[in-house]
């Protein structure tokens, strides 16, 4: 079957790097999101991963390993207002996005 | 308006009520989904529609009706619902359903609480 494992709950420091990991088992694959999602809203688009990698956007990194199935969501500098839902989605063999259940993480003072 | 946008975006209903959610899409995509987000689970994908045509349907209980009449707008009959099927119900589009790179736009949602 098809599975997306990630953390239920992160909590981490203002001013600090949290890494969220997320392990995917698709049946073929074709890239991987990351969206963050604010309690009561939509979704929104943070990354896309389809080679191994780095990929660095600002204060947010993703990274892909595709031969381990593995990617992490990497925050730096974090702010109270990074507090959200992190959802992993990997792309299968049919285009479909297969979703993890998403990952709270909780900022602190 | 820009993006997506969901309506209404709270909705209280008996498990006798019939109701609809819209769904209306300004971003010129091909592609329109529903999804079903609970808490603590994955989003579950309900339908697709690429170019109106319905696509996808995972097995999705009959008491859920979609409609897609053009590329732009997304409905979903409700009827004779469950408790359990309270929920937050995402609408999203996407430019290219069957490419690797297939960004999806995600609406607010309509939280559905049935009584």
């Amino acid at each position: 079957g098809q599975n997306i494992d990630q953390p239920t709950e992160m909590t981490a420091t203002e001013g600090a790097i949290v890494q969220i990991n997320c392990t995917y088992q698709t049946s073929g694959f074709n890239g991987l999101f990351w969206y963050q999602q604010h309690a009561g809203e939509a979704p929104t688009f943070l990354s896309y991963n389809v080679l191994d990698g780095l990929e660095e956007k600002g204060r947010f990194s993703s990274f892909l390993s595709r031969s381990k199935g593995y990617s992490y969501l990497l925050l730096k500098e974090l702010q109270m207002k990074d507090s959200a839902s992190y959802l992993c989605a990997a792309t299968d063999s049919n285009y479909q996005l297969i979703w993890g259940a998403g990952t709270k993480l909780i900022i602190k003072p | 308006e820009t993006g997506v946008t969901q309506t209404p975006r709270h909705l209280v209903m008996g498990m006798t009520n019939k109701k609809s959610l819209k769904c209306e899409q300004h971003l010129g995509h091909n592609a329109m989904y529903w999804y079903k987000q609970s808490a603590k689970k994955p989003l579950e994908l309900m339908f697709v529609y690429n170019f109106k045509e319905q696509t996808e349907n995972n097995s999705v209980p009959s008491r859920f009706s979609p409609e897609c009449p053009n590329s732009s707008h997304l409905f979903l009959h409700l009827h004779t619902l469950q408790p359990e099927d309270s929920a937050l119900y995402l609408c999203a589009s996407s430019q290219d359903p069957g490419s690797s790179y297939n960004e999806q736009f995600f609406g607010p949602g309509t939280r559905l609480t049935v009584l």
